[in-house]
């Protein structure tokens, strides 16, 4: 079975602009996770998509979205970027919510100039 | 004072030492996840508890939800075994995580 897929690996973008990361789940999965790591705040939880449904968010600000499609892939988009936002972004998918066993993408890493 | 709280942040361990990475929360949780992450960022999740003790070859998870506390012990531990070890909680479909427990294992 192949396993979690998240693109592009790598962004570079400038302040100001748009991004969308992209996540494919383990074929069967029906919830995706989003997360955020940086070196100063460690892992935050970013939202939860469950059957194309949000099911829950974490503190972060209107400019972080997402959405799910019907065959479950995951988008995460997010608007004026700022310089705090360069980060490691990871998606995961789970065969329930999030507290079932996760199964972990490698990550976007997204640089902010 | 964070709700998901690591213990070492640092270790540095020889090969064939036991080791044990702890993990205290201040919240109700319905499941708490260890976590491991190699450098480059990929994350393997080690386990799911929500009660008692799990066990997966030189890996063992243990979880008090009383005292609101887990471990994860490696046994025989060996250079491979070295990466970041982060403990995560669940619950109200939220997942709070610690900071990490980094890990070295030298021959």
């Amino acid at each position: 079975k192949a396993g979690v897929t998240q693109t592009p690996r790598y962004l570079i973008k400038t302040r100001g602009q748009q991004v969308t990361l992209s996540c494919s789940p383990i074929s069967g999965h029906r919830s995706v996770s989003w997360y955020q790591q940086t070196p100063g705040q460690g892992l935050q939880f970013l939202f939860e998509y469950f059957s194309e449904t949000q099911r829950n968010k974490g503190n972060f600000p209107g400019r972080f979205s997402g959405r799910q499609f019907s065959n479950s892939r995951s988008e995460m988009n997010v608007s004026t970027l700022e310089l705090g936002d360069s980060a490691l972004y990871l998606c995961a998918s789970s065969g329930g919510t999030s507290g079932y066993e996760q199964y972990f993408g490698p990550g976007t890493r997204l640089t902010v100039t | 004072k964070n709700e998901v709280e690591q213990s070492p942040q640092n270790l540095t361990a020889q090969e064939g030492e036991f080791i044990t990475i702890n993990c205290s929360y201040s919240v109700g949780i319905s499941a708490l996840h260890w976590l491991q992450q190699h450098p480059g960022g990929g994350i393997v999740s080690l386990f799911m508890l929500s009660s008692g003790k799990k066990k997966h070859g030189r890996l063992i998870a243990t979880i008090n939800i009383q005292e609101k506390h887990s471990s994860l012990h490696i046994t025989a531990s060996h250079p491979r075994d070295s990466a970041v070890y982060i403990c995560a909680v669940y619950n109200n479909n939220d997942m709070r995580f610690g900071a990490g427990t980094r890990l070295t294992v030298k021959p």
